[in-house]
């Protein structure tokens, strides 16, 4: 069964304090790792798309890996407008274009 | 670009009554979808469509239907809604086509509504 698990839950750092969040996948067919950003009552943002292990894709203080099993999504010396929901999804293979979503990791960055 | 448009933001409806979810896309995108958000689930496709004129379930479909009515918009439809309906719906497109394209899928603000 596909699955795809992020972790922590919820995350605080203190402004400039980096870490990782993590994502988790048991897929067959993986044709892509999406990571999202969401706000507070807004729809999910487009952050990035890995395809192959290996691949990384950064933007401003965010920096997205893949291995074949995880993905992480490390955050340098963050700031508080970062402060926000990430979503971690996956397409499997087949004709359809279906993402299944993880739960999110909720980071708070105190200033 | 709107990019994807969601109407309305907000609705209160009572259990049984009926409403449709509207949902535009201006990026001249093939596929778009409907998912549904509510606390500890993530986000969870209820029905998506590959290309104008086609629909297809997603995890989880009961109780609601869809149309695509061109290539820029696709609608959801609850006949007779109940409070387990109560969720966060967000519309989403992408330029996928089947077996290619790319795959990312991007969202309107979304729509809550809560059933009484």
């Amino acid at each position: 069964e596909d699955q795809v698990t992020q972790s922590p839950e919820a995350l605080r750092l203190q402004e400039g304090e980096s870490s990782s969040l993590n994502c988790s996948y048991t897929v067959s067919g993986l044709r892509g790792l999406f990571w999202y950003r969401q706000d507070p009552g807004k729809g999910p943002e487009f952050l990035f798309t890995l395809y192959s292990a290996g691949e990384e894709k950064e933007k401003e203080r965010l920096k997205a890996t893949l291995t074949k099993k995880e993905s992480f999504l490390h955050i340098t010396a963050p700031k508080p407008e970062d402060s926000a929901t990430y979503l971690c999804a996956v397409h499997v293979g087949g004709g359809a274009n279906n993402l299944f979503f993880g739960t999110g990791t909720r980071l708070t960055v105190i200033p | 670009n709107a990019g994807v448009t969601q109407t309305p933001k907000f609705q209160v409806l009572k259990t049984g009554q009926s409403m449709t979810l509207q949902c535009a896309q201006d990026m001249n995108h093939n596929s778009m979808y409907w998912y549904r958000q509510d606390p500890g689930m993530g986000l969870r496709l209820i029905y998506y469509s590959a290309s104008e004129g086609t629909t297809d379930k997603g995890e989880v479909p009961n109780g609601y239907n869809v149309s695509r009515l061109n290539k820029r918009e696709f609608s959801l439809r609850l006949e007779s809604a109940a409070p387990s309906q109560t969720s966060v719906y967000f519309c989403a497109s992408s330029e996928w086509a089947g077996t290619s394209g790319r795959n990312e899928q991007f969202f309107g603000p979304g729509t809550r509504l809560t059933v009484l």
